[in-house]
């Protein structure tokens, strides 16, 4: 069965400090996607990343990146120089690859990362 | 704009009153799912659907029931809600590229 990892329950940083989120996942296929989704205090699930498992490069965008690696099923997220706006539940989550697309996402239980002033 | 909206955002209701909560997506998406979200449990999924009259279940589907007769349209129904069923309650959608759109979340309280 699948599983996500976050083991990482609640985290707090003083602002422009550099965190990392770790992620770890468990499954059989040999085709699947990561995610890391973002929610914030107004509840809303904010999209950040998707990553196919045949694509282990990692990604930057702006403040953030991300490590994926086959070899640990690690996809760990980092956020540098940490503003108080990048307070949030962050979620990992795994989903199959089926034709057509995806029917179940499996999210990790989240890490609230508060960024403090 | 693509979005995937819901109906109610907020609702209180009173042990055992039916109840439905609306999704509705813009992006011609074949599947479609909802999810409840509990404190120290993450999200988990009830329901999911394929396809129009396509549906099975999730990991937690027991008290639920949708349906899917409009390929924009998966509504979730709590035909005798409990007060284990307040809840965070997400739907989503998803395309070809797997990424899954949600909702903006309804919050629903049951006394």
């Amino acid at each position: 069965a699948q599983k996500v990892t976050q083991a990482q329950t609640e985290i707090s940083v003083v602002e422009k400090e550099d965190v990392t989120l770790d992620c770890v996942y468990e499954t059989r296929d040999t085709t699947y996607y990561l995610f890391w989704y973002k929610q914030p205090p107004s509840g809303e699930l904010v999209f950040l990343i998707r990553r196919n498992s045949f694509d282990e490069q990692n990604e930057i965008s702006g403040r953030y990146s991300w490590n994926f690696q086959k070899s640990t099923s690690s996809f760990n997220f980092t956020i540098t120089a940490s503003q108080v706006v990048d307070s949030a539940v962050y979620f990992c989550a795994l989903s199959e690859a089926r034709e057509g697309g995806s029917e179940k996402l499996v999210f990790g239980k989240g890490t609230k990362l508060t960024v403090n002033p | 704009e693509a979005q995937v909206t819901q109906n109610p955002r907020y609702l209180i209701t009173v042990t055992g009153k039916k109840l439905t909560v609306t999704c509705s997506q813009n992006m011609n998406h074949e599947y479609m799912s909802w999810y409840r979200q509990d404190p120290g449990l993450g999200l988990r999924q009830i329901y999911y659907s394929m396809n129009v009259e396509v549906t099975d279940k999730g990991d937690v589907p027991e008290g639920y029931k949708v349906s899917r007769k409009e390929k924009r349209n998966f509504p979730l129904i709590l035909e005798s809600p409990s007060p284990n069923q307040t809840s965070l309650y997400f739907c989503a959608s998803s395309g070809v590229n797997y990424e899954q759109y949600f909702g903006p979340g309804t919050r629903l309280t049951v006394t």
